[in-house]
């Protein structure tokens, strides 16, 4: 089982430049999240998506957006990459209102932006 | 979001119990406890989760506290590929948003 896939595993940006990070699971969760990490730091929260056609924000939000194209993908662009923006991203899912509640995580996307 | 408040690192010698603290004082009634781990350079992994009662899995126990403001994880034999960091999260099943808000965790550290 793939469980959850992003990509680029790694990626260098300029100040300005944007892209995309694309997240996609096999396992029919209704619930995807993006978070990212800072060295020495914990996960935050940026955005997540309680279904289909459904989007918040989380934490901290500011800089990105978000799309839930369909039941299996979710993105996170960055508009206008900024040096605070180097981190790792992580994309997870979750089956909600199910016994087993467990968030299973991708292996995450290095971005760095100079 | 209610919060957890775990050390910030921690020791224990290989094959022995490890016992890793959390409180969440403003849990609510609802809240479930959520453990999961990070290994170096990979994404979080579940652990363990509970809502009153003590749970038992292949990886760890968890124990919970009568009042439920607090929480152990508990390792029953600790190798050194349980060297990570450990997070204690509380997950809402009523707030219509399931989100996992994490802290900054606990690094275990395994000594040989």
């Amino acid at each position: 089982n793939a469980g959850v896939t992003q990509t680029p595993k790694f990626q260098v940006l300029k100040t300005g430049q944007s892209m995309t990070l694309q997240c996609a699971q096999d396992m029919n969760h209704n619930s995807m999240y993006w978070y990212r990490q800072d060295p020495g730091m914990g996960l935050r929260l940026i955005y997540y998506s309680a279904s289909e056609g459904t989007t918040d924000k989380g934490e901290v939000p500011n800089g990105y957006n978000v799309s839930r194209l369909n039941k299996r993908e979710f993105s996170l662009r960055l508009e206008s990459a900024a040096p605070s923006q180097t981190s790792v991203y992580f994309c997870a899912s979750t089956q909600e209102r199910a016994m087993n509640t467990e968030a299973f995580f991708g292996q995450g996307t290095r971005l760095t932006v100079v | 979001d209610a919060k957890t408040t775990q050390p910030n690192s921690m020791e224990s010698n290989e094959e022995e119990p490890v016992h890793l603290p959390c409180n969440h004082s403003t849990i609510s009634g609802t809240d479930y406890i959520h453990w999961y781990r990070q290994l170096p350079s990979q994404g979080p992994e579940y652990v363990i989760h509970g809502l009153t009662s003590n749970v038992n899995n292949r990886m760890a126990s968890l124990a919970i506290a009568e009042d439920r403001k607090s929480s152990t994880l508990i390792l029953h034999r600790a190798t050194l590929r349980d060297a990570a960091v450990y997070y204690c999260i509380l997950r809402s099943i009523t707030s219509g948003t399931y989100k996992y808000i994490f802290g900054t965790g606990t690094r275990l550290k395994v000594l040989a």
